[in-house]
């Protein structure tokens, strides 16, 4: 099983769509979650933490289960500019990040 | 915004060549990281390092790389012998003033390509 696995994408959604990616992790000790974004041939870049509470900001709303061991992002109101790939990334025990594969969004007018 | 900065921004080379790839981490940073992404596939822990010594490293990380902080702001990645898998975008990660590392703060990224 993958450390941290993530939907297949590519998702391909018009403007002003709602759209959200699912994540799962394979590691019951890891201690922190976050997702994100990477355009293409560019540095990861930190979108938002997520919190067992769920969280929000702005349009982008996360979520963590961790009885399911099961993170989400939920993309309100999509933009031409959130065409990404969305990166669920894990933090373990010992600080270092583990990153899912991706998935790719592209937006489209 | 202080930021994280490497170089080169690409660098071709032979097969068999050693490569050293910078990275200026954030001043007052305590944490750094290695980590890469081979064209197409995920990002990949490679090392971790604090207090002058590697903290972790992964199964990729092995004999040919190596990590040196030399004057407290530089903090170098050397393959020594380059091999054609090694080809991938290598990204130098900084964190932490503190007890625990906190948010990674990446670097644009040095693009090595081994022919």
């Amino acid at each position: 099983r993958k450390e941290v696995e993530q939907d297949p994408g590519p998702f391909n959604v018009p403007e002003g769509a709602t759209v959200a990616f699912n994540c799962t992790y394979s590691n019951s000790a890891s201690q922190s979650f976050f997702w994100y974004r990477q355009d293409c041939r560019k540095e990861p870049k930190l979108l938002m933490s997520v919190y067992s509470s769920g969280n929000e900001d702005g349009r982008f709303t996360a979520q963590l289960n961790r009885a399911s061991q099961y993170i989400s992002l939920l993309i309100r109101d999509s933009k031409l500019s959130d065409s990404a790939t969305y990166l669920c990334v894990v933090r373990d025990s010992s600080y270092k990040l583990i990153f899912g594969s991706g998935t790719r969004l592209l937006v489209r007018p | 915004e202080p930021e994280v900065t490497q170089t080169p921004s690409h660098q071709v080379t032979q097969m068999g060549q050693e490569v050293i790839l910078r990275c200026v981490p954030i001043s007052n940073h305590l944490y750094f990281y290695w980590y890469r992404q081979i064209l197409g596939q995920k990002v990949e822990f490679l090392v971790s390092f604090y207090n002058n010594e590697i903290s972790e490293k992964s199964e990729i990380f092995d004999d040919q790389f190596s990590v040196e902080r030399p004057d407290g702001s530089n903090f170098t990645l050397k393959i020594r012998s380059t091999k054609l898998e090694d080809s991938a975008m290598y990204f130098c990660a900084s964190s932490g003033r503190g007890a625990e590392p906190g948010e990674l703060f990446f670097g644009e990224g040095s693009r090595l390509t081994v022919l």
